[in-house]
């Protein structure tokens, strides 16, 4: 079974410019979450989705950040503009979340973006 | 705002050693899980454990929750090099997860 596979590694940008972040996740998980990740801390749920409804983005900058998940399979992250505190690792993450499931999530490598 | 926290925030063993985190939070939850992170990777789950169990067993690894105390423990046993790495608990309630700051562990060889 493939993993949850996210794009581009790494990213360097330049503050207010402009990034985005692909994630695939695991065939048949209905359920995606992004997760941002400071050096030293744990990761920090931004965005949940159930298939392509959102089911929490309390803690999402919405002036800056925004997420879609088109046809409930895909999702893109993009940040826009970039601020000096962006930089992290974004990680992306799936689970089955069926009723009654775990709810055990599978994490992609993650996205490191320096922003300058 | 991230509920409860791991500690001890680091742990340095020898290789045999046994190494014990502990995870509090702060309202009921479903379950607890806990994961593993090593340096620069993803997370990798380790081991649920549901509001009702009250130990589970997983290899080298032992989870324990006590809900009255709000409180959850991972011990790995007979440590070895390649267990370094940050050890993080998510606490699951209303389905949106939040996890800790993260133990993290090296172990000497």
């Amino acid at each position: 079974e493939a993993g949850v596979a996210q794009s581009p590694r790494y990213k360097i940008i330049e503050k207010r410019q402009s990034v985005a972040f692909w994630c695939n996740p695991i065939s048949g998980h209905a359920t995606l979450y992004w997760y941002q990740q400071i050096l030293g801390q744990g990761p920090k749920l931004l965005i949940q989705f159930q298939n392509n409804g959102v089911v929490d983005d309390s803690q999402l900058p919405k002036d800056r950040f925004s997420a879609e998940r088109l046809k409930g399979v895909d999702s893109t992250l993009k940040i826009q503009p970039a601020k000096l505190e962006d930089s992290a690792v974004y990680l992306c993450a799936s689970s089955l979340l069926t009723s009654g499931g775990d709810g055990t999530q599978y994490f992609g490598p993650g996205t490191r973006l320096t922003v300058l | 705002s991230q509920q409860g926290e791991e500690d001890p925030q680091a742990l340095s063993i020898q290789e045999g050693e046994n190494a014990t985190m502990n995870c509090s939070y702060k309202t009921s939850i479903n379950n607890l899980q806990w994961y593993r992170q090593n340096s620069g990777r993803g997370l990798v789950h380790l081991i649920l454990i549901r509001s009702n169990e009250r130990e589970k067993h997983s290899g080298r690894l032992r989870v324990t929750l006590d809900t009255s105390k709000k409180s959850s423990s991972l011990l790995i046993t007979a440590s070895r090099a390649a267990d370094t790495a940050s050890y993080f608990c998510a606490k699951e309630g209303s389905y949106i997860p939040t996890f800790g700051r993260g133990t993290s562990l090296i172990v000497h060889p």
